[in-house]
């Protein structure tokens, strides 16, 4: 199996602060690779697929670059809503994995 | 545009069955590729299994295999997931989720919350 460890496991940051989050795979992944933002009681929605596709309707702060095993999201300007937790899954082969998720929190 | 609607939570004691269903609409059930994923209380989250378009078939997590099944009644659009043998550790909030093309899950229903407790 495709081992998937994000970091950091949690970020304090404050409005309009720029976030990066990492996400490395324990193999090549290619461009096979979505982030996920869950909000508490809530399911996961999706962000960025194909490493750096922007889903619809997600707002163009969010971004995904990387290829292979390492990836980013970055978030450029933070907003209030996206105080959340983030996930990165690949999508290469089965069975999928998720990363553990990076928390951001409120500084 | 799909929506994914979940059947309510469900309380189970230790070695017995859950069967939760997932109910489409705005597409029918043939055209998109189902999954289960759930996620334990302040845990992340765990694929469990679903349909690979590519061989036609259902495919599960390893760590599942012997006690899931999912299934599908396409005369009413509903995708089912059962797991059996239920332990404490199967306490979840379980979520059924569309793969795209692009294989991202898109779609999600809202969870159901399945608690295993003697």
């Amino acid at each position: 199996d495709i081992q998937m460890t994000q970091s950091p496991s949690s970020v304090s940051a404050s409005v309009g602060d720029r976030v990066t989050i990492t996400c490395r795979a324990s193999q090549g992944i290619s461009s096979w690779l979505a982030w996920y933002q869950q909000k508490p009681g809530k399911a996961p929605k999706l962000l960025i697929y194909a490493a750096s596709s922007l889903q619809s309707g997600v707002p163009s702060r969010f971004s995904g670059s990387g290829s292979g095993t390492d990836f980013t999201l970055t978030i450029s300007s933070l907003q209030p809503e996206d105080f959340a937790t983030y996930y990165c899954q690949q999508a290469n082969s089965f069975p999928r994995t998720f990363g553990g998720g990076t928390k951001v929190e409120i500084k | 545009q799909v929506q994914l609607v979940q059947s309510g939570a469900e309380v189970k004691k230790p070695g017995a069955s859950v069967k939760v269903s997932c109910k489409v609409s705005g597409y029918t059930l043939t055209e998109l590729s189902m999954h289960w994923v759930r996620q334990a209380p302040g845990k992340g989250l765990e694929w469990m299994g679903g349909f690979d378009p590519e061989d036609g078939e259902t495919i599960y997590a390893q760590k599942f295999q012997g006690r899931v099944t999912m299934t599908e009644d396409t005369s009413t659009d509903t995708a089912y997931m059962e797991l059996s043998s239920l332990r404490s550790e199967d306490t979840a909030v379980y979520y059924c989720a569309t793969m795209s093309g692009t294989d991202a899950f898109d779609i999600w229903g809202q969870g159901t919350m399945v608690t295993v407790s003697s």
